[in-house]
């Protein structure tokens, strides 16, 4: 199980952001990922392999941690970026997702 | 810029069944490994199940095993779930997702996934 925190994150362009998820048992490998989604849109691969940043993501996403705790930061929030994001491991199976952290301002 | 774009979803009553349809656009859907994956009100995402790119592997969620059918037409770039048996907990956005891999390689996160379609069962 993956289990996201905060539900809910309200901040303002230029500040900060940092999403955690953390798993129920470690996670095999480096095999976690961050997705991106807006209302009535696909989502978004963000991050794969804990920390390597998908084809056109900007710098300011990063992505770190190990064994049952990960992390998601946005250095410097742009107003494109209000959105969900939800975290996956998939070094075991099933795979499974967490259940969202919603950015708003 | 490649896209995938889902259709078929509607309203069924318990018991029905339910074709969902998946086009991809561009030219290398043939190397592409294909999911299904959904999300369910107020639950987090599921994956439902996997077809390599020439079909020859398969799998299925044990949620969704025995009920529900994937397949594919590459000459068409499209994915299909042919979803018989239907239950009110299988109600949820559907989308269709590509692997991070290629080919052989398979990588279990997805790289490019189309705008969901809506499945509602109930009666």
């Amino acid at each position: 199980v993956l289990t996201q925190s905060p539900g809910a994150l309200s901040l303002s362009p230029g500040e900060r952001a940092t999403l955690s998820c953390r798993a129920s048992q470690s996670v095999s490998g480096n095999y976690f990922a961050w997705y991106q989604q807006k209302p009535g849109q696909a989502p978004r691969l963000l991050i794969y392999g804990v920390s390597s940043r998908a084809t056109g993501i900007p710098d300011r996403f990063s992505g770190s941690g190990s064994g049952t705790d990960f992390t998601l930061t946005i250095t410097s929030l742009a107003p494109e970026d209000f959105a969900v994001y939800f975290c996956q491991q998939y070094g075991g199976s099933p795979l499974t997702f967490g259940g969202g952290t919603k950015v708003e301002i | 810029e490649v896209q995938l774009v889902e259709s078929g979803g509607a309203l069924v009553q318990p018991g029905g069944s339910l074709r969902l349809s998946c086009e991809a656009s561009g030219s290398s859907f043939n190397t592409y490994n294909m999911n299904w994956l959904r999300h369910a009100p107020g639950k987090g995402l599921e994956w439902v199940s996997y077809i390599s790119p020439s079909s020859s592997t398969i799998y299925y969620a044990e949620s969704v095993k025995g009920r529900f059918t994937i397949s594919r037409d590459n000459a068409k770039n499209s994915l299909y779930l042919q979803m018989d048996s239907l239950r009110d907990e299988d109600t949820a956005i559907y989308y269709c997702a590509r692997d991070g891999g290629y080919g052989d390689f398979v990588f279990w996160y997805f790289a490019l996934w189309g705008r969901g379609t809506l499945v509602t069962v109930s009666s």
